[in-house]
C-alpha cells in the first residue's frame, strides 16, 4: 500500500527555521516525483514545487522559488520542505503528494498534511 | 502560468441531484487535467485524471469530460458523502496550477 506520512504540526516564531518531512512507503521512492502543496487557512491549493528523489532534480513554482527549499534523502525515503526564516504568512497546511508518472502528471497519493503555525 | 478558473465557486444541491462543475484553462491543456475532492480537515483525494479517466476505487457516478480549454466534472446522483470541495488541476505545464475550488453544500 502506497503511503506518504508527514511529520507533525509545528508552532514557530517569525524568523525561525523549519524543516518538515514526508516519508514514502509501499513503492519505489526513487522512481516517482514528490510535490509540495500549500493550503492557507480557508483557502485553495497552491503548488509549491516537486523533487525527483532518484537524482534530486527539483522544480519550483515561481511564487515559491527562493522562499523554500525542497530536498530528499532517498536512503530513508523521505522528502523535505524547509524554510530558513519563517513569516506569519507561512501559516498554512502543507501537503506532500506523489506524482503519478513522468513529468508532467497529476498527484495520485497525498500525505495527511502538516500544519505550520507561525506566530509571535 | 496557466490560469484555471472554476465555476461556480459554491453550489447547493440535494441528495440525488446531478451536478456539474466547470474548469476553464487560460490556454489549451490537451486533457492534462485532474479533479480532486477535499473534505474538511482531510487531504485532497484524486477522482479523475486525463480529464475523463476515473481513478481506481472512485464511484462511477463521478465522470469528467472536456477538451481544449473547457472541462467539466459531473456527479450523476449526489450522495451524502459527496458534499466537499472540488479542485481541478492542470498538468499540461510543469508549472502546475489548481482551480480556486468549488464548495458543494447540502441544500
Amino acid at each position: 500500500e502506497v503511503q506518504l506520512v508527514q511529520s507533525g504540526a509545528e508552532v514557530k516564531k517569525p524568523g525561525e527555521s523549519l524543516k518538515i518531512s514526508c516519508k514514502g512507503s509501499g513503492y519505489s521512492f526513487t522512481s516517482y516525483w514528490i510535490g509540495w502543496v500549500r493550503q492557507m487557512p480557508g483557502k485553495g491549493l497552491e503548488w509549491m514545487g516537486i523533487i525527483y528523489p532518484g537524482d534530486s532534480d527539483t522544480r519550483y513554482s515561481p511564487s515559491f522559488q527562493g522562499q523554500v527549499t525542497i530536498s530528499a534523502d532517498k536512503s530513508i525515503s523521505t522528502a523535505y520542505l524547509q524554510w530558513s526564516s519563517l513569516k506569519a504568512s507561512d501559516t498554512a497546511m502543507y501537503y506532500c503528494a506523489r506524482q503519478g508518472g513522468n513529468l508532467p502528471a497529476n498527484f495520485d497519493y497525498w500525505g495527511q498534511g502538516t500544519l505550520v503555525t507561525v506566530s509571535s | 502560468d496557466i490560469q484555471m478558473t472554476q465555476s461556480p465557486s459554491s453550489l447547493s444541491a440535494s441528495v440525488g441531484d446531478r451536478v456539474t462543475i466547470t474548469c476553464r484553462a487560460s490556454q489549451g491543456i490537451s486533457n492534462s487535467l485532474a479533479w480532486y475532492q477535499q473534505k474538511p480537515g482531510k487531504a485532497p483525494k484524486l477522482l479523475l485524471y486525463a480529464a475523463s479517466r476515473l481513478e481506481s476505487g472512485v464511484p462511477s457516478r463521478f465522470s469528467g469530460s472536456g477538451s481544449g480549454t473547457d472541462y467539466t466534472l459531473t456527479i450523476s446522483s449526489l450522495q451524502p458523502e459527496d458534499f466537499a470541495t472540488y479542485y481541478c488541476q492542470q498538468y499540461y505545464s510543469t508549472l502546475y496550477t489548481f482551480g480556486q475550488g468549488t464548495k458543494l453544500e447540502i441544500k
